[in-house]
């Protein structure tokens, strides 16, 4: 089974402080890497599906990156607020599957 | 509004018995899944489904049973073979086109199983 690891386990920060968290993968037979968020008594919510070397994306103040040479992403937040308190959840497909495997989650906690 | 309803979203099941949780989609997807979520634990897949009348087991089928007559529709039955079902389960859905994994999916707000 394919192994994805998500650190650190749990993050607290200051509203406007920035944070990020790594994802690695093993990078053999990598096909995608999906980040999504799942904010407390809701439904996990997709923020971003990459497939490239190299690729970055954004959406708001969030971005991630993706080095599937090394099997590792990253997930950047810029001057968190409140409502970015949530799991980050990361997955990755492998071999032009549809099956994912998911990493245990980030959960971050930003204080006002 | 298009989505994906799990119910109920609590359940509750006796030594012995089996019961099914219910998936239901209106987003017009191909592929459907379930997972398994314990603490501390990542997502773990149960089963999922390509296209109707076919499913593939994930990675802890044992003691799960699902079936796929509809598309919309996706259940999942928890046995009595299943020993330790205490659990929150969550379905998904997302686009197949020849394979998923680069499609997002979309999640219901989930069923939490407990043994009484």
């Amino acid at each position: 089974i394919l192994n994805v690891e998500q650190s650190p386990q749990s993050l607290h920060v200051q509203e406007g402080d920035s944070t990020n968290f790594t994802c690695s993968f093993p990078s053999s037979n990598f096909y995608a890497l999906h980040w999504y968020r799942w904010e407390t008594a809701k439904s996990p919510e997709a923020l971003f599906v990459m497939t490239l070397n190299g690729d970055e994306k954004k959406k708001g103040q969030i971005s991630a990156t993706l080095n599937t040479k090394e099997g590792y992403s990253y997930l950047y937040i810029k001057g968190s607020q409140p409502e970015d308190s949530a799991t980050y959840l990361c997955a990755s497909s492998m071999e032009y599957g549809n099956k994912l495997v998911f990493g245990a989650g980030t959960i971050l906690r930003v204080k006002s | 509004d298009g989505g994906i309803t799990q119910s109920p979203k609590y359940l509750f099941r006796k030594e012995g018995q089996n019961v099914t949780l219910s998936c239901e989609q209106n987003l017009n997807h191909d592929a459907m899944y379930w997972y398994r979520q314990d603490p501390g634990q990542g997502l773990r897949l149960i089963y999922y489904s390509q296209i109707v009348n076919d499913f593939q087991k994930g990675d802890i089928a044992e003691g799960y049973s699902v079936s796929r007559e509809k598309k919309e529709s996706f259940p999942l039955t928890v046995t009595s073979a299943q020993k330790n079902p205490t659990a929150f389960y969550l379905c998904a859905s997302s686009i197949y086109r020849g394979g998923a994994g680069n499609q997002p999916q979309h999640f219901g707000d989930g069923t939490r199983l407990s043994i009484l």
